[in-house]
Order: structure tokens, then sequence, then C-alpha cells
């Protein structure tokens, strides 16, 4: 139990474009996702947490126009990289906590983004 | 500063050897700590958690440790398969502020037959 899926598992686009990530929870509704950012060689950056039906929370110095957060619903959060340039290309992961108890956080498989 | 500190940053094995990787964190209040496991190009992977009142957490040939008075974390894994070559990150959450996790830079290592 407790999988969490990303799609596109990996994207190339045009430099200017926008770009969409899917993380979905698969077998159990997520209260809270979480988005990750992580450059080669280093380790996971939270950039913003979403909660179902309420406006993300964004980490300090991610902006918040360039990176749209949906959270349509227990299961579904989306990342949109609005006006994609090459220093956007990066490795975004996605995770959902569980709704019970304290809630184990589990990571999505990861989104490569190549930005040209 | 809430800060997870790991060591080695990289670490190359025979295979079937054993290795121990250590966590050190400055996170406070404290309320779990994690061992995962991220292959290269996927998302990480729980290993093992930990509470507060938990000292020792077995997972197969993973074995992690937490000493909460001093701060520190091992994961020690026994008899290496090439299959466990891959980052370990140590996640401390922090209980200040909506499960928070900090995370730890890694360790990268790399098992060779």
């Amino acid at each position: 139990g407790a999988v969490v899926s990303q799609h596109p598992s990996w994207v190339i686009c045009k430099s200017g474009t926008s770009v969409k990530i899917e993380c979905r929870s698969l077998d159990f509704q997520a209260t809270t996702m979480f988005w990750y950012r992580q450059f080669p060689k280093q380790s996971l950056m939270l950039m913003a947490t979403s909660n179902e039906g309420s406006k993300a929370t964004y980490e300090q110095g991610v902006e918040k126009d360039k990176f749209l957060i949906n959270h349509a619903s227990l299961t579904l959060s989306t990342l949109t990289v609005t006006s994609a340039h090459p220093e956007d290309s990066s490795f975004y992961i996605c995770s959902a906590k569980t709704r019970e108890g304290p809630g184990t956080q589990y990571f999505g498989p990861g989104t490569r983004l190549l930005v040209l | 500063k809430n800060q997870v500190e790991q060591s080695p940053q990289s670490l190359i094995i025979l295979e079937g050897k054993n290795c121990t990787l250590q966590c050190n964190y400055t996170v406070s209040p404290f309320s779990n700590l994690r061992w995962y496991k991220q292959d290269t190009g996927r998302g990480p992977v729980s290993l093992t958690i930990m509470t507060f009142s938990e000292n020792t957490k077995s997972n197969g040939r993973y074995t992690a440790t937490l000493d909460a008075d001093t701060k520190q974390s091992s994961l020690h894994i026994t008899a290496s398969q090439l299959s466990d070559s891959a980052s370990y990150i140590c996640v401390v959450s922090f209980s200040g502020g909506y499960n928070k996790l900090i995370f730890g830079a890694g360790t990268r290592l790399a098992v060779h037959p």
C-alpha cells in the first residue's frame, strides 16, 4: 500500500513553455502533498506544501507565480512550471502524507524536467 | 539551526561486506528519524522510521540505531549486494511545524563486485 505516482516520469520542453506534473496517491487519501526539487548530487529541497482545497504554502525563495500548485482532490496535486527556463531543469519529487495519525510521507518516483 | 549531517559523503565497498552510515542532527523539537534509500533517478523509499523512544529498528539487511541523547543515528547494511548501490538519506521530522522534514545530504554508496 501507500503508493504515490507521478506523471510524466520525464519531460523535455522548449524554453518559455509551461509544463504540468501530476502527483497521485493511488491507494490512500492524502491530506497534504509536498513538492520537492532535487539538483544532481544534492538532497531534496522542499518547494511547497499543499493541502486539499486550500492555497499552497511556499518555502522562502520559491516563486509561487512560477510554480503553480493545485491540490484538486485528496488524491491529486499538480505542479505547473510556467514559462520554464533552462535553470528550472531539475528532478521534481512529490510526496503525500497519509490522512491518519502523525502521517508518514510517501514519495513519488520523481519527474525529470529538461528545459532546452 | 535545524540541521542533519551525514557521513561519509560517499563510500565504496565490495559485495558481501558490511558498512555503517552515520547521521548527526540538531533538530529540535524532534519527532522521528527516518532512513531512505534513493536509487538514481528515482524517488526515496523508506527503510526505517524511529521515534524518540526507539533505539534500533531493522528492515531485512538494514539496521538503524538512534541515540536521542547524543542526537546520532546510524544505518548498518549487512552482507551488501550490488543492488544496495544508491544514496541513503537521513531525514529528521521537526515537530515544531506541520510535520516538516529536515533532509541530510545523503551518503552515496557504491557496491562493487
